[in-house]
């Protein structure tokens, strides 16, 4: 069974920390992306990589940087994590030009 | 700027009954229009996916109808059981930068 795994299902942290959250697929997927997803906003687009160091800013970057070192794993990054970054974030993977997105099952991240 | 619009944000409908959501976009260069099923704590599935040269596809007890030249499409889900009830998101694929742009959502309950 394929899947998008996300290292935390919930985490809390302080504002101002460096928040790292982790993602794995096992797809052999050329790309990923990191949505967050909020009450009555849907799912917006933050960073997304269609291959292994490459990034390409979504819908709603700033405060947000990702990595991409391998082609299984990428991470979004929250340089000083603010009270507003609270949220659902959730990691999707897709093959080639595919419509067909896995998603994780997110991480549930708030910020005090 | 929304480039996917969706109705309604909520839903309640009986056991049995016909379920309509729908979505309404605005930039013709989307390829495909899928819909998701998100169930609480797990992440959106692919349900159901149309290409713009279709008007119509049906998948067991669920149905897209699309309207190109209103630039609108909807799911319909037929015979509604307690077992949908799920947050349903529209989506419009462009193949040329790999996104899917998300509509904000529908909470659908099914009541017994």
């Amino acid at each position: 069974d394929v899947k998008v795994t996300q290292s935390s299902r919930y985490l809390v942290k302080r504002t101002g920390e460096k928040v790292f959250l982790e993602c794995v697929q096992d797809m052999d997927h050329e790309n990923m992306f990191w949505y967050r997803q909020d009450p009555g906003l849907g799912l917006r687009l933050i960073y997304f990589s269609y291959d292994v160091k490459m990034k390409e800013k979504g819908d709603i970057p700033e405060g947000y940087s990702v990595s991409r070192e391998k082609k299984e794993r990428f991470s979004l990054i929250l340089e000083s994590a603010s009270t507003n970054q609270t949220s659902m974030y959730l990691c999707a993977s897709s093959p080639g030009l595919s419509y067909g997105y896995t998603f994780g099952s997110g991480t549930r991240l708030t910020v005090v | 700027q929304q480039q996917v619009k969706q109705s309604p944000q909520s839903l309640i409908v009986q056991k049995g009954g016909i379920s309509i959501i729908n979505c309404a976009y605005e930039n013709t260069a989307f390829d495909y229009f899928p819909w998701y099923q998100q169930f609480p704590g797990k992440g959106p599935a692919l349900l159901i996916a149309i290409r713009p040269d279709v008007s119509e596809k049906k998948e067991g007890r669920f149905t897209i109808s699309f309207n190109k030249s209103a630039k609108q499409f909807s799911l319909h889900i037929m015979d509604s059981q307690p077992g949908d009830s799920a947050t349903y998101f529209c989506a419009a694929f462009r193949g040329s930068n790999y996104k899917l742009t998300f509509g904000k959502g529908t909470l659908l309950t099914v009541n017994p």
